[in-house]
């Protein structure tokens, strides 16, 4: 069972490139979410997804969009790359309709822009 | 000011040490998750509960929902426990994505 899984690890970027970070997860969770993680602050949310076909905002979605066309799969793309978007993002899910139910995290992907 | 508060922001304990970490928070939740962000970056959920107590091994983790309070405990301490742990909390009417995360408490423990 591999949980969720994020792609790549690690990756730089010149200011204006675009790029997608992968999450897949295989637990047929309903609930998936991109955060980024910043020195000083806690995660913040960026987008997120209730189930296939439907997703919303966060609190920082500026330069990011999401789709989620399979309950698999939910990949965030900064369509042109910006210093300010250096960060660690990190991609959860969870069962949504257990209300008991821990957030499954990925190991993140470290993002810089130069 | 912001709406998950942790304390401390930094502890260093000495091995068997019993640790206590706080979190209060200003909104009106439906559940709190404890979460553990390892040095090498990954974060594991430890616990999510909406009232009581929950116990797992050496963890133990409380909620005051009138209070707005909850504590992670952690005893007899072990320099594998170093990490930083995260408060989050799931607002009333939030979904499961959309939790309000404070900024860590950095633990370390000495042998």
């Amino acid at each position: 069972n591999a949980g969720v899984t994020q792609t790549p690890k690690f990756q730089v970027l010149k200011t204006g490139q675009s790029m997608t970070l992968q999450c897949a997860q295989d637990m047929n969770h309903e609930y998936m979410s991109w955060y980024r993680q910043d020195p000083g602050m806690g995660l913040r949310l960026i987008h997120y997804s209730v189930g296939a076909g439907i997703t919303d905002q966060g609190e920082v979605p500026n330069g990011y969009n999401v789709s989620r066309s399979t309950t698999e799969d939910f990949p965030l793309r900064l369509l042109s790359a910006a210093p300010s978007q250096t960060s660690v993002y990190f991609c959860a899910s969870s069962n949504g309709q257990t209300y008991n139910s821990p957030l499954h995290f990925g190991n993140g992907t470290r993002l810089t822009v130069t | 000011k912001n709406e998950v508060e942790q304390s401390p922001q930094n502890l260093t304990a000495q091995e068997g040490e019993f640790i206590t970490i706080n979190c209060s928070y200003s909104v009106g939740i439906s559940a709190l998750h404890w979460l553990q962000q390892h040095p090498g970056g990954g974060i594991v959920s430890l616990f999510m509960l909406s009232s009581g107590k929950k116990k797992h091994g050496r963890l133990i983790a409380t909620i005051n929902i009138q209070e707005k309070h909850s504590s992670l405990h952690i005893t007899a301490s072990h320099p594998r426990d170093s990490a930083v742990y995260i408060c989050a909390v799931r607002p009333w009417g939030g979904s499961q994505g959309n939790l309000i995360f404070g900024k860590g408490t950095k633990l370390s423990v000495k042998p």
